[in-house]
């Protein structure tokens, strides 16, 4: 059974950077054909990609955010970071870990998630 | 970019009836394309990728088709469970970009 959860503050400043940590069970990222993913989704929005990375460290990045985003694992502690710099209160939403089915590396779904976690950006 | 549209932006039903959900892309895409249903202050979950695949669980109440620029998702049949906000989404692969359409709710009539 794979389950995600996200971790980190609920309320960060304008201008601060926000580290999400995701801790998964029940995959290994050592795996081939293993990814997880950020998803965020703002109050009433769709929701919106951030980030994904591979079992191989291969690592995709939406481009509207790209410069501010970076995504890291942890293989050993089965943990994925994301770091958002510069955060400003339209970045106020609830942010999702995901397990991605891929096959020969090409994203097919997001089979997993994890419950979320709202983050408000307000000074 | 590629822009995912999702119509109607609401649809009202009523119970036992079907429900016919449209997403179209801004250029013709692969069939890398995926639907999820989202229930009040829950996460989203995935219901078809690959255009046309169910998901693990899903029932076969739910259908996925479409290709190039035109995609459907319908609902047979609707059950009370099914009235919630569904997205489809879109990954490409180069330039790498996961693409998410503006949702489509379905409401009791």
């Amino acid at each position: 059974q794979i389950t995600l959860k996200e971790s980190g503050p609920t309320l960060v400043k304008p201008t601060q950077t926000l580290t999400l940590t995701c801790t998964f069970s029940g995959f290994s990222l050592s795996t081939n054909e293993v990814s997880v993913g950020w998803i965020r989704q703002p109050p009433g929005k769709a929701p919106e990609w951030l980030a994904l990375i591979y079992w191989n460290d291969d690592k995709r990045y939406s481009p509207s955010l790209k410069s501010r985003l970076t995504i890291t694992k942890d293989t050993s502690k089965n943990q994925v970071v994301l770091t958002l710099t510069n955060m400003d209160p339209v970045d106020t939403a609830t942010y999702y870990c995901t397990h991605i089915m891929t096959i020969f590396g090409v994203v097919m779904g997001l089979d997993n998630w994890g419950q979320g976690i709202l983050v408000t950006v307000s000074s | 970019e590629i822009v995912m549209t999702q119509s109607p932006a609401t649809l009202s039903v009523s119970p036992g009836e079907s429900a016919t959900l449209s997403c179209r892309a801004g250029q013709s895409v692969s069939s890398n394309l995926a639907w999820y249903q989202q229930k009040p202050g829950q996460a989203p979950r995935l219901l078809i990728y690959g255009t046309s695949t169910r998901a693990t669980g899903i029932p076969a109440r739910f259908t996925g088709s479409g290709s190039g620029t035109e995609f459907t998702l319908t609902i047979s049949s609707l059950q009370s469970e099914d009235f919630a906000v569904y997205y489809c989404q879109h990954y490409n692969n180069w330039p790498p970009m996961l693409t998410f359409g503006g949702g489509t709710t379905v409401e009791i009539k």
